[in-house]
């Protein structure tokens, strides 16, 4: 199983909404990371997880909180979003050891639209 | 890491090889350079990576300048399926840890019938 699965694929959420993206992997890979993408824009990172720990956070606002509850998911809550919050939202992970460890493997992403 | 430079478009029939060129004369001499690409509406996709030696995968190939300031990416016999944003990325290695990859703008590659 070489997949990162992330739910939903699409998301319309109001401003004052709480909602959940979650991500999923079994490859066995310890890093764990979210990146948002605007449309013709490369993905720009947001966190990363290296056993189960945040390790980066790239000063994304507090509106986005993430979390690794375990070893294969990760989640992203979101909470008080702004209409420029609208973006493809990419989950990634990669090995933390070995020689393929520099090979990140991407889910299909979610595609949140805030209203 | 260092930065990257690629042409924001090119273009290329299909059966023909494919040859997206990126600079990154900054680079260091224990960099790496990666290249992703991402299918419109996909997640980006490992492609292949390369310190100085030329890279080949069942993918594409890698062809690293001797000095390092430059490479080509090359895809062999381009199909309509490749067509996609080309992302060609510089970065030091991790022995244990995290990688932070941060992408350019990418060079847009269209395939044509």
């Amino acid at each position: 199983d070489t997949e990162v699965t992330q739910t939903p694929k699409h998301l319309v959420m109001g401003m004052t909404n709480k909602k959940s993206l979650k991500c999923e992997q079994h490859m066995g890979h310890r890093a764990m990371y979210w990146y948002k993408q605007k449309a013709k824009k490369p993905p720009e990172l947001m966190f990363v997880y290296s056993y189960e720990k945040l390790s980066i956070n790239e000063s994304v606002p507090s509106r986005f909180s993430p979390e690794c509850p375990n070893s294969s998911l990760l989640n992203l809550h979101l909470h008080a979003l702004q209409p420029e919050d609208s973006a493809l939202y990419l989950c990634a992970s990669s090995p933390l050891l070995g020689p393929r460890n520099t090979e990140a493997f991407f889910g299909q992403g979610t595609r949140l639209t805030v209203v | 890491d260092a930065k990257t430079t690629q042409p924001p478009s090119m273009d290329c029939a299909e059966g023909r090889a494919a040859n997206l060129p990126c600079n990154h004369s900054t680079i260091s001499g224990n960099e790496y350079v990666y290249w992703y690409r991402q299918i419109h509406s996909q997640g980006p996709q490992y492609i292949i990576h390369g310190l100085k030696n030329n890279e080949t995968n069942e993918m594409a190939s890698l062809i690293i300048t001797e000095d390092r300031k430059s490479s080509t990416l090359i895809l062999p016999h381009a199909t309509l399926r490749d067509t996609a944003v080309y992302y060609c990325i510089v970065r030091a290695p991790i022995i244990q840890g995290a990688q932070k990859l941060v992408f350019g703008q990418g060079t847009r590659l269209t395939i044509n019938p």
